[in-house]
C-alpha cells in the first residue's frame, strides 16, 4: 500500500530565505507526483506536476524534483515571501490507479 | 470563467439527518472525485467517477453515497450511517483517465458540522 510522508510537519522561516520541503513515498511505481498549496479553510491549488519520466518541474520561484528510485521529492521555494505562508501537500498517483495518495502536509509560515 | 463550485460553503446537520453536498464543474472534465479532510490529516478519497452513470468507492465510502447523472455534476450525500461526518469536504475533477498526465483541480470545499 502506497504511503506518503511529509517532513517537517511545520516550518517557520524569515522572509527572503530559500527553503526545501520534503516528500517521500513507499512505492516507486507511480504515474506522477503533484505538489499542492492549501490556504486555511480553502481548497487545494495545484502548483507543480511531475510525470514519472521527469526529474523536475519549475514554475516561477518554485522548483520540484523527483527521484522515483529513492521514493523522494522536494519542493524548493526561492526567496520566500509572507504570501507563501500556507500548507503544502504532496500527492502521488500510483501506477494503474485513478486515485491520488496524499501526505499530511507541511505548514509553512514566512515571517516578515 | 471555468472552474469547480461547491455549495454550500458551510453546512450544519442534526444527528440522524442525510445531507447532500453539491459539486459542479464547467471544465468539461471526465473524472470527478470526493475527498474528506480532517485536521492534521491528509485527504482521503470517498468516491470517484470516471464517466457519467459510473462511480467507484474510494478508501472511506461507508456512510456516503454519490450519483453521476450529468458530466458536470457529482453530488455527495452524507447519510445518517456516517458516524463521524464533521469534516471539510473537497471535490475535484481531472481531464481524462489513463496516461497519468492529468492534474486534479479542486473546488473551495464545504465544511460540514454535526450539531
Amino acid at each position: 500500500k502506497q504511503e506518503v510522508t511529509q517532513i517537517p510537519a511545520a516550518l517557520s522561516v524569515p522572509e527572503g530565505e530559500n527553503l526545501v520541503l520534503n516528500c517521500s513515498f513507499t512505492d516507486s511505481a507511480i504515474y506522477n507526483l503533484q505538489w499542492f498549496r492549501q490556504d486555511p479553510g480553502k481548497g487545494l491549488t495545484s502548483l507543480l506536476l511531475i510525470q514519472s519520466s521527469q526529474r523536475e518541474q519549475t514554475s516561477g520561484r518554485l522548483n520540484a524534483s523527483l527521484d522515483k528510485s529513492s521514493g523522494r521529492s522536494t519542493l524548493y521555494i526561492a526567496a520566500s515571501q509572507p504570501g507563501d505562508s500556507a500548507t503544502y501537500l504532496c500527492a502521488v498517483r500510483p501506477g494503474g490507479s485513478e486515485k491520488l495518495v496524499f501526505g499530511k502536509g507541511t505548514k509553512l509560515t514566512v515571517n516578515p | 470563467d471555468g472552474g469547480i463550485t461547491q455549495s454550500p460553503k458551510y453546512l450544519f446537520r442534526k444527528e440522524g439527518q442525510n445531507v447532500t453536498l453539491s459539486c459542479e464543474q464547467n471544465l468539461n472534465h471526465d473524472a470527478m472525485y470526493w475527498y474528506r479532510q480532517d485536521p492534521g490529516q491528509g485527504l482521503r478519497l470517498i468516491y470517484y467517477s470516471q464517466i457519467v452513470n459510473d462511480f467507484q468507492k474510494g478508501d472511506i465510502a461507508e456512510g456516503y453515497s454519490v450519483s453521476r447523472e450529468k458530466k458536470e455534476s457529482f453530488p455527495l450525500t452524507v447519510t445518517s450511517a456516517q458516524k463521524n461526518p464533521t469534516a471539510f469536504y473537497l471535490c475535484a475533477s481531472s481531464i481524462a483517465k489513463g496516461q497519468g498526465r492529468d492534474t486534479q483541480y479542486f473546488g473551495p470545499g464545504t465544511r460540514l458540522t454535526v450539531l
